[in-house]
């Protein structure tokens, strides 16, 4: 079974409209989530991460995520985005001790 | 500048050539993984390594092997690539699987 879910895999949106992006994990999995972002032609960056403490984790570039252990989920959101928004997100987990799981990514694209 | 290099950035082979895709990071990071990037299907773990000599395999082991004999290196060897293996590959590092990741450019390989 797929340990972490992104349910779209593309979103337009259009600029300065709030954005979020789902994410769901398995309880095979740890609570070590991790919010990536791609953009073209580059490698990954981290945007947030969640280990433990607050449901609502910060990130960069204004987004944030909240942890829902009841229903799985690590939904990423941004209330305003931008132009420069446009990328793939990638949500990921720790499983085990060692290994890092992604999911198959979400194509966020802005329209003016 | 603390970054994660890879090469060759593009490399078109033919099957059964052996190849190795360097990787190096000058953070003195301990944790250090490979994985490839196929469209609909996210990133997956290759191998990763926790430290000098200590390596395990990831999700998508097979045709790859790894080494890692000094902190800062960590190569991607296709002993006998075939064209199920023409993908992006990203190297990675950090200080251990529950911090960020350090992302490379990514390398783009095509087998034919």
């Amino acid at each position: 079974a797929q340990s972490v879910t992104q349910l779209d895999s593309q979103v337009p949106v259009f600029e300065e409209a709030p954005v979020e992006l789902r994410c769901n994990y398995s309880s095979s999995v740890s609570v070590y989530l991790f919010w990536y972002v791609q953009y073209p032609n580059q490698g990954l960056q981290l945007l947030l991460k969640y280990l433990s403490g607050s449901t609502l984790v910060k990130g960069i570039n204004g987004f944030e995520a909240e942890f829902n252990k009841s229903q799985t989920s690590f939904h990423l959101r941004k209330p305003s985005v931008h132009i420069s928004d446009t990328a793939e997100y990638f949500c990921a987990a720790q499983v085990g001790a060692q290994k890092l799981v992604f999911g198959q990514g979400t194509r966020l694209t802005i329209n003016p | 500048e603390a970054q994660v290099t890879q090469n060759p950035r593009y490399l078109i082979t033919v099957t059964g050539k052996k190849l190795t895709v360097t990787c190096s990071q000058n953070m003195n990071h301990e944790y250090m993984s490979w994985y490839r990037q196929d469209p609909g299907l996210g990133l997956r773990q290759i191998y990763y390594s926790m430290n000098v000599e200590v390596t395990d395999k990831g999700d998508v082991p097979e045709g790859y092997k790894v080494s890692r004999k000094e902190k800062r290196n960590f190569p991607l060897i296709l002993e006998s690539p075939s064209p199920n293996q023409t993908s992006l590959y990203f190297c990675a590092s950090s200080l251990s699987i529950s911090y960020e990741q350090y992302f490379g450019p990514g390398t783009r390989l095509t087998v034919t």
